[in-house]
Parts: structure tokens; C-alpha cells; sequence
């Protein structure tokens, strides 16, 4: 079945720091590529998506991009702010079939 | 319309209770999932609807656990005789589309304790 794996965590990074957070998955259709964020105490936000090889999806910095020769989805920001501390899903969806998540990578931004 | 909600937001009940969620999706979305996420982890799929049928049932969902969503609005999440193996966070979702690639908007969950 379909599959995403995630690079573990906990990540802890200083403020201003560059966040890359690994995704990798396998599916047997075509999926759309999402990574949700859940901050302490809320419930799971969209924050980017794509739905096509190399479509880059982008929000509040953040960018990822959809790798379809490496089967990859990595998220990335240029400078993290303690703000961003928080748990992050990387999941797909193929046709007709329900939501497969990542484990989440937990990140810790110190000020 | 304010997202997808669901009550209530915590439940503790006693090892073999009955226990009953409600889901409340986004009025126009004409898929809803229900998920379970444990301290830790990524959310693990337990069924999903297209409108009022339901389309997949997790096989890691025992017998004990039923969902419904009838005239294809609201949904509720039932878990017969609870163990403690069932605490965890419940999620429920929806979508828009037929296709079944657009995002889902998450609700704030459930928690269940079983005690």
C-alpha cells in the first residue's frame, strides 16, 4: 500500500536557522503531496500542497517540491522562527482513496 | 461556516463503555474521514465516506468500532465495549471533490481516555 516516510525528529534549530525536514513516499497511482502542521494543543493545518510533478507549493515560507524521480516532497524554509515550532505531517493522496500521513517531525526553534 | 467540528472534545469513560463521537464537516464537502492519532504518531486512517456511503473501513478497525453518516451530512463515530487500547485522539476530515485529491480541513478532535 501506500506510504510516506518522514526524517525522525525531534529537530531543534536556532532562530534564523535553514529547515529542511526529509519526505520521501511510495504510492502506486499518481498522488497529490501535502505537508500539514500541528502546532501545541490545535488540531492538523494545510500548509502547502502540490498536485503534480514539479509543482512547488508554497505558505508563510515554507516551500516543498514535488519530486517525481526521487519520489520526494522535502520542506524547506530559508529562516525559522520560534513561531514555527511545531509537529509536521507529510502525507499523499492517490485517486479515489483516503489521506496517508507521515509520522511527524517535531521542531523546536530556540530564540 | 467556521470548519470542521467535532464534539465532544474530551471523553473519559470506564473499560467497557459505549462511546459515541459527532463530526461536523464543512457544509459543502462531500467527503469526510475519520482518523486516530496516539501520542507521537502521524494520524492512521480508519474509514472514510463519499457522501452517506462509506466507501473503505481500515482493516486495523475491530468490530467494535462503527461509523455512520446518514443523508451524507454530519457523521458519528461509535466505539462499543472500550478498551484502554483505544485511548487516543480522534480526527475527523473533510474534502471537496470526486477525486479525492483536494485537501482535507481537520476538525479539533476528540480525545478519548478509557479508564
Amino acid at each position: 500500500g501506500d506510504s510516506v516516510t518522514q526524517m525522525e525528529g525531534p529537530v531543534t534549530l536556532s532562530e534564523e536557522a535553514f529547515l529542511t525536514i526529509n519526505c520521501t513516499y511510495t504510492a502506486t497511482g499518481y498522488p497529490s503531496l501535502f505537508w500539514y502542521v500541528q502546532y501545541p494543543g490545535e488540531g492538523l493545518q494545510l500548509l502547502l500542497k502540490a498536485t503534480k510533478a514539479d509543482d512547488k507549493g508554497s505558505n508563510k515560507g515554507f516551500e516543498a517540491t514535488y519530486r517525481k524521480e526521487t519520489t520526494s516532497f522535502h520542506l524547506e524554509k530559508g529562516s525559522v522562527q520560534v513561531s514555527d515550532s511545531a509537529v509536521y505531517f507529510c502525507a499523499l493522496i492517490t485517486y479515489g482513496q483516503n489521506f496517508v500521513f507521515g509520522p511527524g517531525t517535531r521542531l523546536s526553534v530556540l530564540p | 461556516d467556521t470548519g470542521v467540528s467535532q464534539d465532544p472534545r474530551h471523553k473519559i469513560t470506564k473499560r467497557g463503555q459505549n462511546v459515541t463521537f459527532r463530526c461536523d464537516p464543512i457544509s459543502e464537502h462531500n467527503r469526510l474521514y475519520w482518523y486516530r492519532q496516539t501520542l507521537g504518531q502521524g494520524p492512521e486512517f480508519l474509514t472514510y465516506f463519499q457522501n452517506e456511503a462509506q466507501l473503505e473501513k481500515s482493516r486495523l478497525l475491530s468490530d467494535r468500532f462503527s461509523a455512520e453518516r446518514p443523508k451524507g451530512s454530519f457523521s458519528t463515530l461509535e466505539i462499543q465495549r472500550t478498551e484502554q487500547g483505544d485511548s487516543a485522539m480522534y480526527l475527523c476530515a473533510s474534502s471537496l471533490g470526486t477525486s479525492g485529491n483536494t485537501e482535507a480541513f481537520f476538525g479539533q478532535g476528540t480525545r478519548l481516555t478509557v479508564v
